[in-house]
């Protein structure tokens, strides 16, 4: 049973530290997502890759979120230097073929930032 | 702009009855594709179901189905039956024909209490 798989599952550090929040997707997978879902906004797109490629990042932060993805193994999404108001859930999520098509979800990461 | 309004924040219902999630949807693409997820309170979005904007037969699985009408842009989510390990956060979602860019609503909040 393929999963994407997310580390780590809960993280709280302080104010000023560098965060980063790890993504496996599934094994075939070509496009990598990140979401951020807080209780006053819900879901929001951060980036969007497309086979490595990042393809949109226009949800991000630019001054202090940063998304990559070395492999095909490997989404990487980090905060520097990370905010109280960046307490929130991140999801990774992965598909087969493209945004219009369905995407499989991982876990989340909550960030707690203090 | 694209837009997907779930107006039931929470609704809460006793176990077998039947419950009716609204979708209305907002695009100017003739192309697009609705879905939707579900939320369980483990925080891992499940997907659903996915429509493309040229089917709109109604789609049923086992107590799930899904009413689909270009006419008044909804995409209804009725479930038949309800039973506890229904309740979640279900989300409607929305995405074009470019096909990376999705947009959820704000979720509904099911209970369904036995």
């Amino acid at each position: 049973d393929a999963r994407v798989t997310q580390t780590p599952r809960h993280k709280v550090t302080e104010m000023g530290q560098e965060v980063t929040m790890r993504c496996q997707p599934i094994l075939g997978h070509n496009t990598v997502f990140w979401y951020r879902q807080t209780m006053m906004q819900g879901l929001e797109l951060l980036a969007y890759f497309r086979n490595r490629a990042p393809l949109d990042d226009s949800g991000m932060p630019k001054d202090r979120f940063s998304a990559e993805m070395p492999d095909a193994t490997l989404a990487t999404l980090k905060i520097q230097p990370s905010e109280p108001r960046d307490s929130a859930v991140y999801f990774c999520a992965s598909g087969p073929r493209g945004g219009a098509y369905e995407q499989y979800f991982g876990p989340g990461t909550r960030l707690t930032v203090t | 702009a694209q837009k997907v309004t779930q107006a039931q924040t929470e609704i809460s219902v006793v176990e077998k009855e039947d419950v009716t999630l609204d979708c209305v949807y907002e695009t100017r693409d003739t192309t697009y594709y609705l879905f939707w997820y579900k939320q369980p309170p483990s925080g891992e979005l499940v997907f659903l179901i996915r429509r493309n904007s040229f089917d709109e037969q109604n789609e049923i699985s086992g107590r799930y189905s899904w009413n689909f009408q270009k006419s008044t842009s909804s995409f209804n989510f009725t479930i038949t039956a309800s039973q506890v390990v229904d309740s979640a956060v279900y989300f409607c979602a929305l995405s074009n024909t470019g096909g990376f860019k999705t947009i959820f609503g704000a979720g509904t909040r099911l209970f369904v209490k036995a």
